[in-house]
């Protein structure tokens, strides 16, 4: 069965540094897309950034990049340069056959 | 385009009292899902549906029933509503996943019901 695992709870970081958001995965399947969501103090869940199992090189959207070890089955999430609108809960979860599955959700804090 | 919307935003229900969450996209996409959301974990889907008419359920689908009459619409209905059913409740759509390329799943804004 498909599962993910967040093992950091919460999270401080000061603004302006770099941030890794830890996400483990288990699955047998050789096919499934990796997803980090944030979702802020108001509720919403917003995508941040994917990374497909078959990809070779590690997904970046902005200040986002996904570090992706495969034989490790780690997707751990990297924030630079964080900024105080960063604070908030996230999420890693892994998708198969359109069905997502979630971790627990890691808080991260930005201090100023 | 609107995206993904959802209503009622909040609800109070009684328990034993049945509702409707409904859930509209406007993106053309053949998958739609409901999660829910409750504290200190993460979502968990509760039913989804690859196409119009077609649909099935997800890791908790109990107390919980959902059609898809059009490609826009998936409604949510709660027969008859219990407190374990007090969560956050969250929409979400994408195209269907093509040659195992997995598909970007958007939310709505979620709906919080209590159930008393």
């Amino acid at each position: 069965a498909q599962k993910i695992t967040q093992t950091q709870p919460g999270m401080f970081v000061q603004e302006k540094e770099a941030v890794t958001l830890d996400c483990t995965y288990d699955t047998s399947d050789p096919s499934y897309g990796l997803f980090w969501y944030k979702q802020p103090s108001s509720g919403e869940m917003i995508f941040l950034i994917y990374q497909g199992s078959y990809d070779q090189q590690n997904a970046t959207e902005g200040r986002y990049s996904l570090n992706f070890q495969k034989a490790r089955k780690s997707a751990n999430l990297v924030i630079s340069a964080s900024q105080l609108g960063d604070s908030a809960m996230y999420f890693c979860a892994m998708e198969y056959g359109n069905k997502l599955v979630f971790g627990a959700g890691t808080i991260l804090r930005v201090k100023s | 385009n609107a995206g993904v919307t959802q209503t009622p935003k909040f609800q109070v229900l009684k328990t034993g009292q049945s509702m409707t969450l409904q859930c509209a996209q406007d993106m053309n996409h053949e998958y739609m899902s409901w999660y829910r959301q409750d504290p200190g974990m993460g979502l968990r889907l509760i039913h989804y549906s690859v196409g119009a008419g077609i649909t099935d359920q997800g890791e908790v689908p109990n107390g919980y029933n959902v059609s898809r009459s059009t490609t826009e619409d998936f409604p949510l209905r709660l027969l008859s509503a219990a407190p374990s059913q007090t969560s956050v409740y969250f929409c979400a759509s994408s195209y269907s996943t093509l040659k195992g390329l997995a598909q970007t799943q958007y939310f709505g804004p979620g709906t919080r019901l209590l159930v008393l």
